[in-house]
């Protein structure tokens, strides 16, 4: 069975500093897609970030990059140069690309405090 | 506008009673699903549409009854609502893996 796992529930962060958010996944799949989701206290599920399994090259976009690292199974969030409006919660998600479900499967989740 | 949408945003009932969420998405998108963010804030997949299809029904008691008119549309029918079910559903669709979020509908069983 597929499982992704965050195993930082909570974390903190000065503003204007770099924090790095963990996940690992577990699949037999060699096709697939990665995603970190952010759930902020509005409850909206906003996609921060995408990975294909395929590209060897990680995924960025602006303040966010992600370290992906196929062999280990490790698809980690990095946020750089924090910002409060970055305090949500986040969740790693798979999907795998063999699939015609499209069915994600989530982590936990990780609640990440900005401060100030 | 919005992409995917659904109603009500909140829902407060008495428990046993019957009550409907419905989801609507203008992305043209094939595939619509349901998912339950619990107390904890787990996130699990109830159903999944294609085209109208069920595809995926993930143990979800028989109370919880689905429903596709069309492909831009998934609503959700909770019959005999327990206090355990109290939570936030959430709409998505998507097209190739990536899922598009509804805001939620926040259900709370008294």
């Amino acid at each position: 069975a597929q499982t992704v796992t965050q195993s930082q529930p909570e974390m903190s962060v000065q503003e204007a500093e770099t924090v790095t958010l963990s996940c690992t996944y577990d699949t037999s799949e060699n096709n697939y897609y990665l995603f970190w989701y952010k759930q902020p206290p509005s409850r909206q599920m906003i996609l921060v970030i995408r990975q294909e399994a395929y590209k060897q090259q990680n995924a960025t976009e602006n303040r966010f990059s992600v370290n992906f690292q196929k062999a280990a199974k490790s698809f980690s969030l990095k946020i750089s140069d924090s910002q409060l409006g970055d305090t949500a919660m986040y969740f790693c998600a798979f999907v795998g690309g063999d699939s015609n479900t499209g069915k994600l499967i989530f982590g936990q989740g990780t609640t990440l405090q900005v401060k100030p | 506008d919005t992409a995917v949408s659904q109603t009500p945003k909140y829902l407060v009932t008495q428990m046993g009673n019957d009550k409907s969420i419905k989801c609507e998405q203008n992305l043209g998108h094939d595939t619509m699903y349901w998912y339950k963010q619990d107390s904890k804030k787990f996130l699990k997949i109830m159903f999944s549409y294609n085209n109208k299809e069920l595809i995926i029904n993930e143990t979800v008691p028989n109370r919880f009854s689905p429903k596709s008119p069309d492909k831009a549309h998934l609503n959700l029918h909770i019959n005999s609502l327990e206090l355990g079910d109290s939570a936030v559903y959430f709409c998505a669709s998507s097209q190739i893996g990536e899922l598009f979020f509804g805001e939620g509908s926040r259900l709370t069983v008294l």
